[in-house]
């Protein structure tokens, strides 16, 4: 089992329209959660950072938290053809170094 | 504001061949992090380090090696090089988990993509 799993899409939305981008982990114990955005060719970059059940909004983005299901959402309102990237989640287990284990990734079109 | 910085940034190896990338950064980050990415992948990672001296294997550090003798510097070694190794290479930092500074996040440079013919 994968320490975090993710659709690999694409997923494809309008301009305009919410984008929802889930994740799924299996460590229940982990205790902060992360969004990055990585544009092809390019590093990846952080969105947002989440540590506790619930919604935690940033400008156009919101991330959801729900430990009991394991599982994390990132929201993007209003997408833009710029949102098009690929999203990666990533997980810090409660033990030990401060290690990240990072799904795969979501690829988000966003069409004009 | 350099952040983590990498070089070089392309690379064409042979295999067989053995090359060091070198990573840099200034934000005084204890934590440094070597991961690779292949086409459609996540990210896997190589070797970490927690401070200076102190280095460890992540998931794939077969066919790698590191060293950390500073805090600012974390290069990685490939030896005989594979056309396994043909990757994307991201060098990264971050401080200790328990530090709220920076929401506990890691950085990354820009990335050194590398291809073993």
């Amino acid at each position: 089992q994968k320490e975090v799993e993710q659709n690999s899409g694409p997923l494809s939305v309008p301009e305009g329209a919410i984008a929802s981008l889930n994740c799924t982990y299996s460590d229940r114990g982990s205790q902060s959660f992360f969004w990055y955005r990585q544009y092809s060719g390019k590093s990846p970059e952080l969105i947002m950072f989440i540590y506790s059940n619930g919604d935690k909004e940033d400008g156009r983005f919101t991330a959801q938290l729900n430990k009991a299901s394991q599982y994390v959402s990132l929201l993007i309102r209003d997408s833009q053809p710029s949102d098009s990237a690929t999203y990666l989640c990533a997980v810090n287990p409660p033990r030990g170094f401060n290690k990240f284990y990072f799904g795969s990734g979501t690829k988000l079109n966003v069409k004009p | 504001n350099a952040g983590v910085t990498q070089t070089p940034k392309f690379r064409i190896l042979k295999i067989g061949q053995s090359m060091t990338l070198q990573c840099t950064q200034d934000m005084n980050h204890n934590y440094m992090y070597w991961y690779r990415q292949d086409p459609g992948m996540g990210l896997k990672l190589i070797y970490y380090s927690v401070g200076a001296g102190i280095t460890d294997k992540g998931e794939v550090p077969n066919g790698y090696n590191v060293s950390r003798s500073t805090t600012e510097d974390f290069p990685l070694r490939l030896e005989l090089a594979a056309p396994s190794q043909t990757s994307v290479y991201f060098c990264a930092s971050s401080y200790p988990r328990d530090s709220t500074r920076s929401g506990n996040t890691i950085y990354f440079g820009e990335g050194s993509w590398l291809t073993v013919v």
